[in-house]
């Protein structure tokens, strides 16, 4: 089984709303990915828990708060979002590999498509 | 940082008439991914290609990792082939994936 599955599938929120995203996988892998997409261009990397330890925040805002409660699962906490914050955000994994998880592939879930008024 | 440079950046192909799309990268790579992101947003993974050549029905993909090119190739194209191809290479720390810009395929019936 190669799927990642992320709920809900839409979401409307206002700027005062706090809400999350959930991400689930299990094939067992033990790195786990938040990417934010805007329309037409590619995804761009948020966040990367490794054995369910954060290893890369891209110097996200910090109304973006992710988590990670164990290895199948991954939660991105939304508070006081912005419009501009609108977006398609998609959840990842893959094997970590020995140094840095190069060699592996990475699968994707159909993404949470996110409007904020 | 690295370069990924995808081309072209849009296609427009008649159902039935085969492709190829490019991805050019500035420096050496561990691995290379191809992806197709259907119009309901799914990335949907076609070859994990970090060199070599890989067939998986009417796609298939040929990296030559020492000229620092990959190309994917599309026979008897279909319409439920439209949608955008990104090519993405890792980066050995964090296991981050930079992508291209990506090709937006159309494949009109």
């Amino acid at each position: 089984d190669t799927e990642v599955t992320q709920t809900p599938k839409h979401l409307v929120m206002g700027m005062t709303n706090k809400k999350s995203l959930k991400c689930e996988q299990h094939m067992g892998h033990r790195a786990m990915y938040w990417y934010k997409q805007k329309a037409k261009k590619p995804p761009e990397l948020m966040f990367v828990y490794s054995y369910e330890k954060l290893s890369i925040n891209e110097s996200v805002p910090s109304r973006f708060s992710p988590e990670c409660p164990n290895s199948s699962l991954l939660n991105l906490h939304l508070h006081a979002l912005q419009p501009e914050d609108s977006a398609l955000y998609l959840c990842a994994s893959s094997q970590p590999g020995t140094s840095g998880f190069a060699a592996y592939t990475q699968y994707f879930g159909p993404g949470t498509r996110l409007t904020v008024l | 940082g690295i370069q990924v440079e995808q081309s072209p950046p849009d296609l427009i192909l008649q159902e039935g008439a085969n492709s190829t799309l490019r991805c050019n990268f500035s420096d050496s790579v561990n691995n290379l991914q191809w992806f197709h992101q259907n119009p309901w947003g799914q990335l949907i993974n076609l070859f994990y290609i970090p060199s070599g050549t890989k067939q998986n029905g009417r796609l298939s993909a040929t990296t030559v990792a020492t000229e620092r090119y990959s190309l994917l190739y599309i026979s008897s194209s279909q319409t439920t082939d439209s949608g955008v191809y990104f090519c993405a290479v890792r980066l050995r720390q964090g296991g981050k994936l930079i992508f291209g810009q990506g090709t937006e395929l159309s494949v009109k019936p």
